[in-house]
Formats: C-alpha cells, sequence, structure tokens
C-alpha cells in the first residue's frame, strides 16, 4: 500500500543547511511534494519534483531524487529561523490524484 | 494566486452537537477538494474527496453518516460533524485545486481545529 516515512525531528543551526529526508514505497507514485506547515496553520506547497527527475532546485531548496531506493530529500541552504516548521514529503500518482502525506518533520533552528 | 479559505479558524462545541466547516476557493472554481483531518505530531489523514454536484468519496475507516460533505458548487464545500464527541477532536484542514490551472496543484486551506467538550 501507500506510505510515506520520515523522521519526525530534526535540529540545525540558523545558517548551516538543513536536510530533511523522505522514504516512500508506491512506486508508481508519479509525484513527490514537499509542504511547510506553520504552527496553527494550512500547508503550503515548498515545491514538488516528477519521478522522471533526479533534482530540482529553487533558491535554497534543493530536491533530491532517488527513484530506485525511493528516497527523497529536501535542502534547505543557509537556514533561518522563518524555516523553523513542519516539513511533510507527499506523494501522488497523479497531479489530480489523492495526496499521501508522511508523518512531518518539525525542523528547529538553533541559535 | 489561488486562495482557499477555511471557516472558521477554530471551534469549540459541545458533545453531541452538529458543527460544519466550509472550504472556499476564493478566486478559483474547484470541482474537487479533499479533507483532511491531522492529529497531533500525526500527518494528514485523507478523509475523503469532495465533489462538485456529486456525492463525496469516503476513505476506508471513515463514518460517511459522521461527516457529512456537500459540494453544491465549484466554490464551495462543507464539511459537517455530525453528533460530535471528544474524539472528533482535531484539526481539519481542506485542499482545493483551479480546475483551469491544473499543473499548479493544490491550495490548502488554514486549517479548523474543533475541540469538543
Amino acid at each position: 500500500g501507500e506510505d510515506v516515512e520520515q523522521s519526525l525531528f530534526l535540529s540545525v543551526r540558523e545558517g548551516d543547511s538543513s536536510v530533511i529526508n523522505c522514504t516512500y514505497t508506491d512506486s508508481s507514485s508519479t509525484y513527490l511534494y514537499w509542504y511547510k506547515q506553520e504552527p496553527g496553520a494550512g500547508l503550503q506547497l515548498l515545491t514538488y519534483i516528477f519521478s522522471n527527475m533526479d533534482m530540482k532546485q529553487d533558491q535554497r531548496l534543493t530536491v533530491l531524487l532517488n527513484k530506485k531506493d525511493k528516497h527523497l530529500s529536501l535542502r534547505i541552504a543557509d537556514t533561518q529561523t522563518g524555516d523553523s516548521a513542519i516539513y511533510f514529503c507527499a506523494e501522488s500518482m497523479r497531479r489530480d490524484d489523492k495526496i499521501i502525506f508522511g508523518k512531518g518533520t518539525r525542523l528547529h533552528i538553533l541559535p | 494566486g489561488a486562495v482557499v479559505s477555511q471557516h472558521p479558524s477554530w471551534v469549540i462545541c459541545k458533545s453531541g452537537t452538529s458543527v460544519k466547516i466550509e472550504c472556499r476557493s476564493l478566486d478559483f472554481q474547484a470541482t474537487t477538494m479533499f479533507w483532511y483531518r491531522q492529529f497531533p505530531k500525526q500527518s494528514l489523514m485523507l478523509m475523503a474527496t469532495s465533489n462538485e454536484g456529486s456525492k463525496a468519496t469516503y476513505e476506508q475507516g471513515v463514518e460517511k453518516d459522521k461527516f457529512l460533505i456537500n459540494h453544491a458548487s465549484l466554490t464551495l464545500s462543507t464539511l459537517t460533524v455530525t453528533s460530535a464527541h471528544p474524539e472528533d477532536s482535531s484539526f481539519y484542514i481542506c485542499s482545493a485545486r483551479d480546475r483551469d490551472r491544473v499543473r499548479y496543484g493544490y491550495t490548502f486551506g488554514s486549517g479548523t481545529r474543533l475541540t469538543v467538550v
């Protein structure tokens, strides 16, 4: 069945890079997403990647996909205090299909 | 950009009463909306897919008689928690997609925190 796994907590010093990892089980997943959720708020789509891509970069964000290992990562360069949030890895088979979420990784920024 | 308004943002109700949550697409039309439920420190659990003009599709284990979904127009879907109990307390989030801008994906509402006392 569909399952998305990610570590629950990550602590990073301000200015360092944050790397959040995720694994998924459904090999037919076509779209892989990273969402950000700030306290008490809804979800904000940060970026997504097609399964036929290996990497996608958008300003401070870099997404790496290893389709063979079903492993997705999100790297945030120069982590700032405003990056403190929960980051959800998610996948769907089609763009208009339901999205399956991981449990979220809480990113904590150390001064 | 696409904006989804969810109302109310928080609600406290007595056990046994019903609560209605609205999900509204403000500047686009949405044929499909999704309703999620989020428990503390857990992921979003998809509850149902709301389809404009037709019955909602519920995920396995979600009681459709308890969580009533109505998607009567292209800009509004409602979730009614009927005869609410404390175990229904949760954070409910909806998402919608602009039917004319598929590649932009889904936009999420800001969520509704329901507390049943």
